[in-house]
């Protein structure tokens, strides 16, 4: 069956710009959208589609695609921005698939 | 307001079955796509379940065959029905408000999330 991959663990240092990616065959039929979970709360949408943000989440989010990956990059992280990162698509089946998460720390 | 509710969670035995509810408030679940997500402890999110607004069902592998999802239009109401209960079922259960754009790549997001509900599965 299909998959998403991540990282598991990413780090940048308070201020500097962070890429954190995705891959999978199903990225190459659908854009990724990402998700940003901190403990003890739901997800929240950061990024969808070719690079689009949901009202409410800051402009350092931003998101690409090329082939079978998807990134998502924050320009300028902040202390905030500490948390869990979900890559999601759909995959040709018509199931939802998401990546293994990436724990993101800010330095 | 657009808000997702679930209720149903709790104890349940191995082999036992719960229904999970989704209560949606500000727009229309038949018009949207729907899913469950769960998380089992210290875990990540799994997808779970998808209802289009067509009506087409999906499944992940590990539950197919023991889940169900389905809504209640009149109620405005996602559920799941989860029989053969496993331990391994045990997490947090979310529902999510899915919406498909049609461009020249399709693209699936989810926007508006519950709070959880949770079921552990154990004897």
């Amino acid at each position: 069956s299909s998959e998403l991959t991540q990282d598991p663990a990413v780090s940048v240092a308070l201020g500097q710009t962070v890429r954190i990616t995705c891959q999978g065959d199903s990225l190459r039929s659908y854009y990724a959208s990402w998700y940003q979970q901190k403990p003890g709360q739901a997800p929240v949408l950061v990024i969808y589609g070719k690079n689009n943000r949901p009202s409410g989440i800051p402009d350092r989010f931003s998101g690409s695609s090329s082939g079978n990956t998807a990134s998502l990059t924050i320009t300028g992280a902040q202390a905030e921005d500490e948390a869990d990162y979900y890559c999601n698509s759909r995959d040709s089946s018509g199931n939802h698939l998401f990546g293994g998460g990436t724990k993101l720390t800010v330095l | 307001e657009v808000q997702l509710v679930e209720t149903g969670g709790g104890l349940i035995q191995p082999g036992g079955s719960l229904r999970l509810s989704c209560a949606a408030s500000g727009f229309t679940v038949s018009s949207n796509y729907m899913s469950w997500v769960r998380q089992a402890p210290g875990k990540g999110l799994e997808w779970v379940s998808v209802i289009y607004s067509g009506g087409s069902t999906y499944y992940a592998d590990s539950v197919k065959g023991r889940f169900t999802i389905s809504r209640d239009n009149s109620k405005n109401t996602l559920y799941l029905q989860m029989n053969s209960l496993r331990a391994e079922d045990t997490a947090v259960y979310y529902c999510a408000r899915g919406v498909v754009v049609a461009a020249r790549t399709y693209y699936y997001y989810m926007d508006v999330w519950g709070k959880g509900t949770t079921v552990t599965v154990s004897s």
